[in-house]
């Protein structure tokens, strides 16, 4: 079966500060990776999608992808109080059906 | 542009009603929609999973006679909640992709089963 882990938290972070989000995944065969951003009472946004392995820059987010370690990471520089939320970690395979993570809630406090 | 809307936005039924709610994508052609529920603090749940002009394919445990979703065509799905109960009070939500591996959420469904 096919798992997307993520640590729940809540992360805790100053605004300004880099804020870490991981994601490792059990399909070795995976080859879409994407970070989705969802607000309390709302639906998940699209905010990044990585293909290969590296890093990817969008404005004060970055994705980094490690298929040997089966590993993918958000990071988002100078955080924002309007950054909380929780950020989805979500993987497809040979199929377009993603498996979504729990999401890990973060909190940037003034 | 990937533009998803998702109508009613909030819905109030009574027990052993149906209610529908309308999935479209407004600026692309959506090859594959999706369904999911999610429960409040929970994660996404995966329903089911629509092609344009066939049958949904439904996630284990997912009630395809209970919950119905129709695929008209490019732009629209539906999800028809039949025989309602509360327990299926719940925050919907359908997502598109074109071609890609992108999928593009809608705003979600609020619906409340009394």
């Amino acid at each position: 079966q096919k798992e997307v882990e993520q640590n729940s938290g809540p992360l805790s972070v100053p605004e300004g500060a880099i804020a870490s989000l991981n994601c490792t995944y059990s399909d070795r065969g995976s080859q879409s990776f994407f970070w989705y951003r969802q607000y309390s009472g709302k639906s998940p946004e699209l905010i990044m999608s990585i293909y290969s392995n590296g890093d990817k820059e969008d404005g004060r987010f970055t994705a980094q992808l490690n298929k040997a370690s089966q590993y993918v990471s958000l990071l988002i520089r100078d955080s924002q109080p309007s950054d909380s939320a929780t950020y989805l970690c979500a993987v497809t395979g040979g199929s377009y059906i993603p498996t979504f993570g729990r999401g890990t809630s973060l909190i940037v406090h003034p | 542009g990937a533009v998803v809307s998702q109508h009613p936005s909030w819905v109030i039924c009574k027990s052993g009603t149906s209610v529908k709610i309308e999935c479209r994508s407004l600026d692309f052609q959506a090859t594959t929609m999706f369904w999911y529920r999610q429960f409040p603090k929970q994660s996404l749940m995966l329903m089911a999973t629509s092609n344009e002009g066939s049958k949904a394919t439904y996630e284990q445990g997912v009630e395809k006679d209970k919950f119905l979703i129709n695929h008209a065509s490019l732009t629209l799905s539906t999800l028809t909640v039949t025989s309602a109960h509360p327990e299926d009070s719940s925050f919907y939500i359908c997502s598109a992709r074109e071609s890609g591996y992108e999928q593009y959420f809608g705003p979600g469904t609020r619906l409340t089963v009394t």
